[in-house]
């Protein structure tokens, strides 16, 4: 079983929807949870923090159930250029306090006019 | 550029090859990684120096694969004896280890390997 798993959809939807990507991790040591967007054949890039209380930056909202070990991306109104691969991540703590982090499989999001 | 800087973007190689990868991470950073990335997937963490030491290595990097980071600043990734199952992005990262953990990655645009 991955640490991080995510549906790799594709999600395909029409502009001005609204779309939820999940994701889960296995390791309960994870400590820092992340959202990156990675556009075709470029590097990663991160895109968000999520935090328990949940965190919202304009038309994205991400939320953490630590009780669940689970993750969620809302992106709402969606754009045209918001379509990209969004990677869920974790940290985990280590014992060399490394600071790697673990990738989910990603979600492929294509926004149609 | 500030950013981080990896060479060559693209590589193509013969199966049996020895290719040799370089990253330079930003300046100030005394943090680097490794992931490999191959289709469909998300980035699988490869090795990390903390300053020239190498302080972590996956069980994916097999006796084929080493990396250094000689002077605390570039570091290069080696694959012996290529295989075709060694295709696949090769993204370098970097950070501050003064940054709070988990934060202040920032990836290189990454090198691909094909390997024919």
């Amino acid at each position: 079983r991955k640490e991080v798993e995510q549906d790799p959809g594709p999600f395909n939807v029409p502009e001005g929807a609204t779309v939820a990507f999940n994701c889960t991790y296995s390791n309960s040591a994870s400590q820092s949870f992340f959202w990156y967007r990675q556009d075709c054949r470029k590097e990663p890039k991160l895109l968000m923090s999520v935090y328990s209380s949940g965190n919202e930056d304009g038309r994205f909202t991400a939320q953490l159930n630590r009780a669940s070990q689970y993750i969620s991306l809302l992106i709402r109104d969606s754009k045209l250029s918001d379509s990209a691969t969004y990677l869920c991540v974790v940290r985990v703590r280590g014992s060399g306090n490394t600071g790697k982090l673990i990738f989910g499989q990603g979600t492929t999001l294509q926004v149609k006019p | 550029d500030t950013g981080v800087s990896q060479d060559p973007r693209h590589k193509i190689t013969k199966r049996g090859q020895n290719v040799t990868f370089r990253c330079d991470p930003i300046s100030e950073h005394n943090r680097l990684y490794w992931y490999r990335q191959t289709l469909g997937q998300g980035p699988e963490f490869l090795t990390y120096f903390q300053n020239e030491a190498q302080l972590e290595k996956s069980r994916l990097l097999s006796d084929r694969f080493s990396a250094e980071r000689p002077k605390g600043s570039f570091s290069t990734l080696e694959i012996q004896r290529t295989e075709q199952g060694d295709s696949a992005m090769y993204l370098c990262a970097s950070r501050f280890s003064r940054e709070k953990e988990g934060y202040g990655y920032t990836f290189g645009s990454g090198t691909r390997l094909t390997v024919v």
